[in-house]
C-alpha cells in the first residue's frame, strides 16, 4: 500500500514561512482531506489539524492548513525553534479500507 | 482530559506472540473508532489497524493480514491487539491512537528478536 508523498525535509528562517505538502489521490487526500501531525523527537505525535482543517484547541494560529486537488498543505508563520520537529500528513483511502501516512517532512529552523 | 495508556510490549523472539492494551479515559470510549499505528526505530508512522466504535468493521494493513487481531471491550474502556507470528519487521513502539488521530497514546516497545 503505497502512502502519501511528502518531501523529507524542509528548511527555513527563524520567523520566516514554511510551507509543507502532502501528495495523495482522489481516494484519499482529494477525498477525504488530509490530517497533519506533530512529533518532537521521543513525544508521541500530536494533532495540528484535522482532515477537515480544523486546530484543536491549544494549537497555535502559526499553523494553517488548506488543500488543491489531491495535495494538501501546512504552512507555518513566524517560524521559532520549537517548530522544528517531525511533521506527518494522515488521511483515510476509501478504496483501499486503509489509513494511510506520509513519510513525514523533517523541519529545520535555521 | 483524553488519556490513551499502552502496556504489554516487550521483547519476543521471531514467531513468537503478544499482546498489546490500551486503557482509555477522559470520553465516551463507545463512541469513537480506535487504532494502532507503529513507528520503527527512527522510521516513519505506518497504521497497523482500526475497528470501529460498535466493534465492526475491522480494517488491517497488508504487512498484519492473518497475524494481528484488533479488538475492544466497551465496559471495560480497553483496546486490544493479539501479535501472532512476529517478525524481525515488526519491532516498534505502538501506539494507541483515537478516530482520526487525534489523541494518542505514549506508546509501548515490542522487540522482536532472537
Amino acid at each position: 500500500q503505497a502512502g502519501l508523498t511528502q518531501p523529507p525535509s524542509v528548511s527555513q528562517g527563524l520567523r520566516q514561512t514554511a510551507t509543507l505538502t502532502c501528495t495523495g489521490n482522489h481516494n484519499n487526500v482529494g477525498n477525504q482531506g488530509a490530517a497533519w501531525l506533530q512529533q518532537h523527537q521521543g513525544l508521541p505525535p500530536k494533532l495540528l489539524s484535522d482532515r477537515s482543517n480544523n486546530r484543536p484547541s491549544g494549537i497555535s494560529e502559526r499553523f494553517s492548513t488548506s488543500r488543491s486537488g489531491n495535495t494538501a498543505s501546512l504552512t507555518i508563520t513566524g517560524l521559532q525553534p520549537e517548530d522544528e520537529a517531525d511533521y506527518y500528513c494522515s488521511a483515510w483511502d476509501s478504496d483501499l479500507t486503509v489509513w494511510m501516512f506520509g513519510g513525514g517532512t523533517k523541519l529545520t529552523v535555521l | 482530559e483524553v488519556q490513551l495508556v499502552e502496556s504489554g510490549g516487550g521483547l519476543v523472539q521471531p514467531g513468537g506472540s503478544l499482546r498489546l492494551s490500551c486503557a482509555a479515559s477522559g470520553f465516551t470510549f463507545s463512541n469513537y473508532g480506535m487504532n494502532w499505528v507503529r513507528q520503527a526505530p527512527g522510521k516513519g508512522l505506518e497504521w497497523v489497524s482500526h475497528i470501529s466504535g460498535s466493534g465492526g468493521p475491522i480494517y488491517y494493513a497488508d504487512f498484519v493480514k492473518g497475524r494481528f487481531t484488533i479488538s475492544r471491550d466497551n465496559a471495560r474502556k480497553s483496546l486490544s491487539l493479539q501479535m501472532n507470528s512476529l517478525r524481525d519487521e515488526d519491532t516498534a513502539l505502538y501506539f494507541c491512537v483515537r478516530g482520526t488521530m487525534d489523541y494518542w497514546g505514549q506508546g509501548t516497545l515490542v522487540n522482536v528478536s532472537s
